[in-house]
């Protein structure tokens, strides 16, 4: 099983600061299957990023993914408001898809 | 648009049983992988179980193998999960989502990241 961390568990910001968010694989990911997701209570998680570096679908350009092999990076360069939420990696490379623990993105 | 919306969910002893449903719309279901992935109270988020647009194939995540079955009946455009043997450590809120899929020329692929989720069901047991 591919074991994902991320770091930190909580990152305080203001808006209009730069947010980087790191999740660090056990083993090598496969072909950068890994994803990222937006998480909101009381509201359906949201497909942020996949492929390591595709924006999905309504994703602003402010998010940003970089990374391979078992070191990946979610970047947001700007927060606006509506930016603060929980993130989570997840890898599609092989079962089971895991995901990370998740970072806290909380306004400072 | 598309949505998927789950029900099911409930209070339920230790030990017994309860069939989730997840009902989707706006897209030709059958095409995609669908996934179960929860969330206990105050945790992260846990992918539970997988299953193909024909349904052969599945997946599970250790910690429900042998008691969670994963099924879909895509003429009602819906997938279940059949959960037995349950575990205190099983209360979550239960996410209905589907996976991603790719067309390069006239092949097709899949990828089990998930691309919509459902607004979730809660399951509690307790006793």
């Amino acid at each position: 099983e591919i074991v994902l961390t991320q770091s930190p568990g909580t990152l305080s910001l203001s808006p209009g600061e730069r947010a980087t968010l790191s999740c660090r694989a056990s083993q090598s990911v496969r072909s950068s299957y890994l994803a990222w997701y937006q998480h909101k209570p009381g509201q359906a998680p949201r497909l942020l990023m996949y492929g390591a570096s595709s924006r999905a679908t309504g994703i602003p350009d402010r998010f940003s993914g970089s990374g391979s092999d078992t070191d990946f990076t979610l970047t947001i360069s700007r927060l606006e408001p509506e930016d603060f939420a929980v993130y989570y990696c997840q890898q599609y490379a092989t079962s089971p898809f895991t995901f990370g623990g998740g970072t806290n993105v909380d306004i400072k | 648009q598309v949505q998927l919306v789950e029900s099911g969910g409930g209070l339920v002893k230790p030990g017994g049983s309860l069939r989730l449903s997840c009902l989707g719309s706006g897209y030709t279901f059958s095409d995609n992988y669908m996934s179960w992935i929860r969330q206990a109270p105050g945790k992260g988020l846990e992918w539970v179980a997988s299953i193909s647009g024909p349904g052969p194939t599945v997946y599970y995540a250790d910690s429900v193998k042998g008691r969670f079955i994963v099924s879909r009946d895509n003429a009602k455009n819906s997938v279940f999960l059949q959960m037995s043997s349950l575990r205190v450590e099983d209360t979550a809120v239960y996410y209905c989502a589907r996976e991603a899929k790719s067309w390069v020329g006239d092949l097709i692929y899949f990828f089990h990241y998930m691309d919509v989720w459902g607004k979730g069901t809660t399951v509690t047991v307790s006793s």
